[in-house]
């Protein structure tokens, strides 16, 4: 069946320190999301993709990039770990513009 | 204001019971619509889309009102697996691909 898969499930590393999460998708999606997750907000945009070498930026990307040289995947890099990052990181993907969203596992990264 | 916005509960019933929550949009040409729900942290999954002419699942009804900017999701003869977080979701006109979330509503069904 095809599915999202994200990793690793937890990460804790320190601060300064560049992070990588993976998102791979077997759906062959056009479309791919980043988010994150903390308590009192709702999930937030962080970056998104229409297709193989698009990148678009959302509501907070600031300290964050990613990059697609495939439709399979998108890694989300954390150039420069701060404890501000510290939550949980969903990645997403859909097939087309009004399509519903499908969801990975989740990441829980913890920047110490 | 924000863009999507739900109570955010908690709304705590007894199995069997009805339960309707409620969310408003801020854009008038926002395009899509959907419920989703979420699972103490794990990831959101899909509960339904919501179309004009509203829409039925099981238990589960949703209704939009584009006049008055609103959707509603009506759970009838609640279950304990229905406890959640229930999260409405729009796609807004300009960036039809990207969804904006409501930041949820949290039911807990109790035996």
């Amino acid at each position: 069946d095809a599915e999202i898969t994200q990793s690793p499930r937890h990460k804790i590393t320190e601060t300064g320190r560049q992070v990588t999460l993976a998102c791979h998708q077997t759906w062959n999606h056009n479309n791919m999301f980043w988010y994150r997750q903390d308590l009192g907000h709702g999930l937030r945009l962080i970056h998104y993709s229409y297709g193989v070498h698009d990148t678009n930026k959302g509501e907070v990307s600031d300290g964050y990039s990613v990059s697609r040289s495939n439709t399979e995947d998108l890694p989300l890099t954390l150039e420069s770990a701060a404890s501000s990052q510290t939550s949980v990181y969903f990645c997403a993907s859909a097939k087309d513009g009004n399509q519903p969203q499908h969801f990975g596992d989740g990441t829980r990264l913890s920047i110490l | 204001r924000k863009e999507v916005e739900q109570d955010p509960g908690p709304f705590n019933v007894p199995e069997g019971a009805t339960v309707a929550f409620n969310c408003t949009y801020s854009n008038s040409a926002s395009q899509s619509f959907f419920w989703y729900r979420q699972d103490c942290r794990k990831e959101p999954k899909l509960l339904m889309s919501v179309y004009s002419s509203g829409n039925e699942d099981g238990r589960f009804t949703a209704q939009l009102n584009r006049a008055s900017q609103y959707i509603s999701l009506l759970i009838r003869d609640s279950k304990l697996s229905d406890s959640a977080t229930y999260l409405c979701v729009v796609t807004l006109s300009g960036s039809a691909r990207q969804l904006t979330f409501g930041s949820g509503t949290q039911l807990t069904v109790l035996p």
